[in-house]
């Protein structure tokens, strides 16, 4: 089975602190994503890794960032957190082979920023 | 991009009943279509998918329908049980460029299966 684990189930921060959420795919799968998810929107795509050191902006990057350095940890940083950030983040990972499509989800993080 | 809109947003059941669950999306070269389940506290887990060449797919109590010309596609849950009660989400699979494939997910629907 697939596994995706995130480094925490929940997250108290204070506004302008530094967030690191990690995140970790034992399937050696080359694409990982972070997701937001908010009441009535859905998930929403922040960024995304096709391979190591390598990342992309999804549909809402403004305010994060995110590092790749070994092909099973992608990490989401929250550069300076603030209360609009406060929401519950999802880690998810695919193979490369576009035709194995699947993503598959960690348990999610939930962040409460105050 | 893609635009996945997803209806409707709640849905209540009597448990043994059938639930429908209809989602649109605006990318015509889009071919590949999940769908997702999630439970209370957890990431949401695929319960079934379909390719674009294909117009209906069936998993036990579970069948997708898709429609390319008219750009839907359908969750149908037969004898729903009260563990079907989760949010369930679609999405739709597009290049983005460069064969790198984004989903694009609809707003999820919150299923109720009243016992």
């Amino acid at each position: 089975d697939v596994k995706v684990t995130q480094s925490s189930r929940y997250l108290v921060k204070r506004t302008g602190e530094k967030v690191f959420l990690e995140c970790v795919q034992d399937m050696d799968h080359e694409n990982m994503f972070w997701y937001r998810q908010d009441p009535g929107l859905g998930l929403r795509l922040i960024y995304f890794s096709y391979d190591v050191k390598m990342k992309e902006k999804g549909d809402i990057p403004e305010g994060y960032s995110v590092s790749r350095e070994k092909k099973e940890r992608f990490s989401l940083i929250l550069e300076s957190a603030s209360t609009n950030q406060t929401s519950m983040y999802l880690c998810a990972s695919s193979p490369f082979d576009s035709l194995q499509e699947t993503q598959y989800f960690g348990p999610g993080t939930r962040l409460l920023v105050l | 991009g893609e635009n996945v809109e997803q209806h409707p947003s709640t849905l209540s059941v009597q448990e043994g009943d059938s639930a429908v669950i209809k989602c649109t999306y605006s990318d015509s070269a889009s071919n590949y279509f999940p769908w997702y389940k999630q439970e209370l506290g957890k990431g949401p887990q695929l319960i079934i998918d379909i390719r674009s060449n294909v117009g209906e797919k069936k998993d036990q109590r579970i069948a997708v329908t898709l429609n390319k010309t008219a750009k839907h596609f359908s969750l149908h849950i037969t004898e729903t049980q009260p563990e079907d009660s989760a949010v369930y989400f679609c999405a739709a699979m597009w290049d983005s460029g460069g064969s790198n494939y984004k989903l694009t997910f609809g707003k999820g629907t919150l299923l109720t299966v009243n016992p």
